[in-house]
């Protein structure tokens, strides 16, 4: 079965400064993508980024870049210059695409970020 | 303006009563989901709609029922038989069943 892990409950930033959110994950498919999305406390799911399986670079969103070491089953998301809007839960997500391939999410617990000014 | 949306925002049940989320989606998405999200906790999947006419059971389906009459739209009830409906509910779409999931609001449910 896949299994998603953020093993930071909390993490803390000085604003402008980078940060990095730790995810693993556990599946023995070869064919999976990597999400990340934000929630802020709102409650709406904002997609963030994505990293294909397959992918041979590492996926890049403006100030987002996914750090993907495959071999470790590693996918952090890397935010270079925090802003205090950065402030909100982050959800490391994984799509299994074998199966019944219907596309479902396995989400981390998450991890929420406090940017400081 | 292009989206997903979900009504009510907050909706507060007593017990014994059904209640039914509205998700509604201008995307022209094929592909929609509901999931459950409990405080501090990540979230998880009731249901899914891959296409119209036809849905799957999730992750934690017991006590939720779905329709797909339209592919706009996707509503969720919460029935009496869920034993702890108070929660966070979140709709999704994507184009098809392997692209990226899009989010509505959320609506949180209170049963009293």
């Amino acid at each position: 079965a896949q299994k998603i892990t953020q093993t930071q409950p909390g993490m803390f930033v000085q604003e402008k400064e980078a940060v990095t959110l730790d995810c693993t994950y556990d599946t023995s498919d070869p064919s999976y993508g990597l999400f990340w999305y934000k929630q802020p406390s709102s409650g709406e799911m904002i997609f963030l980024i994505y990293q294909g399986s397959y992918d041979q670079q590492n996926a890049t969103e403006g100030r987002y870049s996914l750090n993907f070491q495959k071999a470790r089953k590693s996918a952090n998301l890397v935010i270079s210059a925090s802003q205090l809007g950065d402030s909100a839960m982050y959800f490391c997500a994984m799509r299994f695409a074998g199966g019944t391939s219907y596309g479902k999410l396995t989400f981390g617990q998450g991890t929420i970020l406090t940017v400081h000014p | 303006d292009g989206g997903i949306t979900q009504s009510p925002k907050y909706l507060f049940r007593k017990e014994g009563q059904n209640v039914t989320l509205s998700c509604e989606q201008n995307l022209n998405h094929d592909a929609m989901y509901w999931y459950r999200q409990d405080p501090g906790q990540g979230l998880r999947l009731i249901y899914y709609s891959q296409i119209v006419n036809d849905f799957q059971k999730g992750d934690i389906a017991e006590g939720y029922s779905v329709s797909r009459e339209k592919k706009e739209s996707f509503p969720l009830t919460v029935t009496s038989a869920q034993k702890n409906p108070t929660a966070f509910y979140l709709c999704a779409c994507s184009g098809t069943s392997t692209d990226t999931q899009y989010f509505g609001p959320g609506t949180r449910l209170t049963v009293l």
